[in-house]
């Protein structure tokens, strides 16, 4: 996986709790994307970011959902009010460059369980 | 909405049969990629294609790109049990990737 690292691996949130998701891009990468992955389904695309700025988050839902990734430390992706339809594993990716056939590095992903 | 198509969506072989999956839209891409998933990971890259009617290989698999920047196939000769897995294309214009659902491969020793 190309050194994404991603944590925690596993989550487990009451609902209504909150749910931070981190993500540490490949050492040099400064573009990091988040996608959510049903069972038995592909990945869908959340939100792309470069450092402090959001790029993309059409893939986001407007409500309760929010992700940064700041000057120093890892990309968040927090969940708010989490409900059992938010049961999914989040992927972060990240890629070094934007432009041309750029490829994402993918980390182990955070499944995380509504209960 | 750009949308890609794999099929088949699961594929059960025995060791050392050959086998294709396609990945197939009706937008132009591009480049497409090909990723692994096994379970409880991420995915991981196995290649990148960008020019038409481009074909690449690694080891016992053989990628390619239409023609037309619309679809791809991946072949896998001699399967091995450590091929099983579900195997993902992604094709990318100007919007962020897009994912096929996948083809989940089972290969049995």
């Amino acid at each position: 996986n190309a050194g994404v690292m991603q944590n925690p691996r596993h989550l487990v949130r009451r609902r209504g709790q909150e749910a931070r998701l981190r993500c540490s891009p490949v050492k040099g990468h400064s573009h990091v994307y988040w996608y959510r992955q049903l069972p038995e389904e592909g990945l869908k695309f959340m939100v792309y970011l470069q450092k402090e700025n959001i790029i993309d988050e059409s893939g986001m839902p407007k409500e309760r959902f929010s992700a940064e990734f700041p000057k120093e430390g890892p990309s968040i992706l927090r969940i708010q009010q989490v409900v059992r339809g938010d049961s999914a594993a989040y992927f972060c990716a990240s890629s070094p460059q934007r432009g041309g056939p750029y490829e994402q590095y993918f980390g182990p992903g955070t499944r995380l369980t509504v209960t | 909405t750009q949308l890609l198509e794999q099929s088949p969506q699961f594929l059960s072989i025995q060791e050392g049969e050959n086998l294709t999956v396609y990945c197939n839209s009706s937008s132009v891409f591009s480049s497409l990629q090909w990723y692994r998933q096994e379970p409880g990971e991420g995915p991981v890259l196995l290649v990148t294609v960008v020019t038409g009617g481009e074909v690449k290989k690694l080891k016992r698999l053989t990628f390619q790109f239409g023609d037309a920047r619309k679809d791809s196939s991946l072949h896998i000769t001699a399967a091995q049990p450590g091929d099983t897995g579900l195997y993902l294309c992604a094709g990318r214009s100007r919007t962020p990737l897009v994912f096929g659902k996948g083809t989940r491969l089972s290969v049995i020793a």
